[in-house]
């Protein structure tokens, strides 16, 4: 059984452009949450998908979107990047209402 | 919304000694209290979870507690090693209207040294 899968690992952006990061969800998990984590803090609720739908949504702007596919695999897009942005981007997955299982996260820089 | 406070910030114990953390939340709603390890340079680690439906739960030399009168669990870890020196995240949630999983609310995290 694999875990959850995150790519890229690290990533370096400047400021206004935009950014996907990707998410593979553990084997048999059909919900992905995205978490934004700043240095020194935990982790923070951006949004959830479940079958392919929003599922609800934390305290973040518009320009911080996703996707879920079919594989139940998921994208977080972020537009207009702003320096405060830069965090680490958790994912975790899971099965109803099961635990969520996190990924090893991307590191975002924007300069 | 949901909101969880953590104490300490810090925690320094000897090896072998326990370490004990705690937390509390605002929404009396919240039926699910997991609790988190995080490494340098890694995602968080689920190391134990309670509902609300139970009071204590125990995985060999982890035990979490539950107050759902005063709104605080406990994380309670004994025997403590050198490895398990890290980030320690409390959380709570409710579980989401309609479908899906558990929105979770963490705490600010607890650094969790262990002298050898």
């Amino acid at each position: 059984e694999t875990g959850v899968t995150q790519s890229p690992t690290h990533l370096i952006k400047t400021r206004g452009q935009q950014v996907t990061l990707r998410c593979s969800s553990q084997s048999g998990h059909n919900t992905v949450s995205w978490y934004q984590q700043a240095l020194g803090q935990g982790p923070q609720f951006i949004f959830q998908y479940y079958r392919e739908e929003e599922n609800g949504r934390g305290n973040f702007p518009p320009r911080f979107s996703g996707l879920q596919f079919p594989n139940y695999s998921s994208e977080l897009n972020v537009n207009a990047l702003e320096l405060d942005d830069s965090a680490l981007y958790l994912c975790a997955s899971s099965s109803g209402v099961g635990a969520q299982y996190f990924g090893p996260g991307t590191r975002l820089l924007v300069l | 919304g949901e909101n969880v406070e953590q104490h300490p910030s810090t925690l320094s114990v000897q090896e072998g000694d326990s370490a004990v953390i705690k937390c509390t939340y605002s929404d009396s709603a919240s039926n699910y209290f997991p609790w988190y390890k995080q490494e340098l340079g890694k995602g968080p680690q689920l190391i134990i979870d309670i509902r609300s439906n139970v009071g204590e739960k125990k995985d060999q030399r982890i035990a979490v507690t539950l107050n759902k009168t005063a709104k605080h669990f406990s994380l309670h870890i004994t025997e403590t090693q050198p490895e398990d020196s890290a980030v320690y995240f409390c959380a709570a949630s409710k579980i989401a209207s309609g479908a899906g999983s558990y929105q979770l609310t963490f705490g600010k995290g607890t650094k969790l040294s262990v002298i050898p």
